[in-house]
């Protein structure tokens, strides 16, 4: 069954510094999102990619952050300066169209554990 | 501003029994509703959603509610099972956005 991948599992690094975290969607997806969630907390939305441009982004989605996707299978999330409320699980979804209509069907990696300390 | 949130932040059941979990909403303009269950350690995994013009959906041992009136959404597992035991989240999102707006999780305990 295909799979959304996320690399790597883990990310420890030092506050102000910078991190890319990587995401391989579904191959037929065409919308990418990035979420995270802190320990024990609620799962947020952070922004989400369509036809190579932000469609929409949350308040946490600062001049901070930023998404790519360089080629035609990898998306990802950087983080140019960390910060100790960054620390949190970073998920990657993605969703496909279905008859010409976005599908609410999406589908999520296991995640990045960022640790800034 | 828009807001999930869930009634119970845990629930236990017996194995065999039927297992309910609800959420209230407040954004009345979502287009759709979705449950999602987390595993520990894993990413959230769709459920089923339904729409906001139904009132109830079928799944394989589970359905959900919605009543708009009241701005309820439930989630119930028929014959709940050990592999059941997992943080559920109902979220609703919108066909325009594409991005969910997640409520704060049940943590369902499946008890032999």
């Amino acid at each position: 069954e295909p799979e959304v991948t996320q690399t790597p599992s883990h990310q420890v690094t030092q506050m102000g510094q910078e991190v890319i975290l990587r995401c391989v969607p579904i191959s037929n997806h065409l919308y990418f999102y990035w979420y995270r969630q802190i320990l024990g907390q609620k799962v947020e939305f952070l922004v989400s990619f369509y036809n190579n441009e932000i469609s929409e982004k949350s308040e946490i989605f600062d001049d901070q952050f930023s998404v790519e996707r360089p080629d035609g299978s990898n998306f990802t999330l950087k983080i140019r300066s960390t910060k100790l409320e960054d620390s949190a699980m970073y998920f990657c979804a993605s969703t496909r169209l279905q008859g010409g209509l976005w599908n609410t069907e999406a589908f999520f990696g296991q995640g990045t554990r960022l640790t800034v300390v | 501003g828009e807001s999930v949130g869930l009634h119970l932040p845990t629930l236990s059941v017996q194995e065999g029994d039927n297992s309910i979990i609800n959420c209230a909403y407040s954004n009345s303009a979502s287009d759709y509703f979705i449950w999602y269950k987390q595993e520990s350690g894993k990413g959230p995994q769709f459920i089923i959603d339904i729409r906001s013009n139904m009132d109830k959906r079928q799944g394989q041992r589970v359905t959900v509610l919605l009543n708009k009136t009241v701005k309820h959404l439930s989630l119930q597992i028929a014959a709940t099972q050990p592999g059941d035991s997992a943080v559920y989240f109902c979220a609703e999102t919108n066909t325009n956005a594409g991005k969910s707006t997640f409520g704060d999780g049940t943590t369902l305990t499946v008890k032999p």
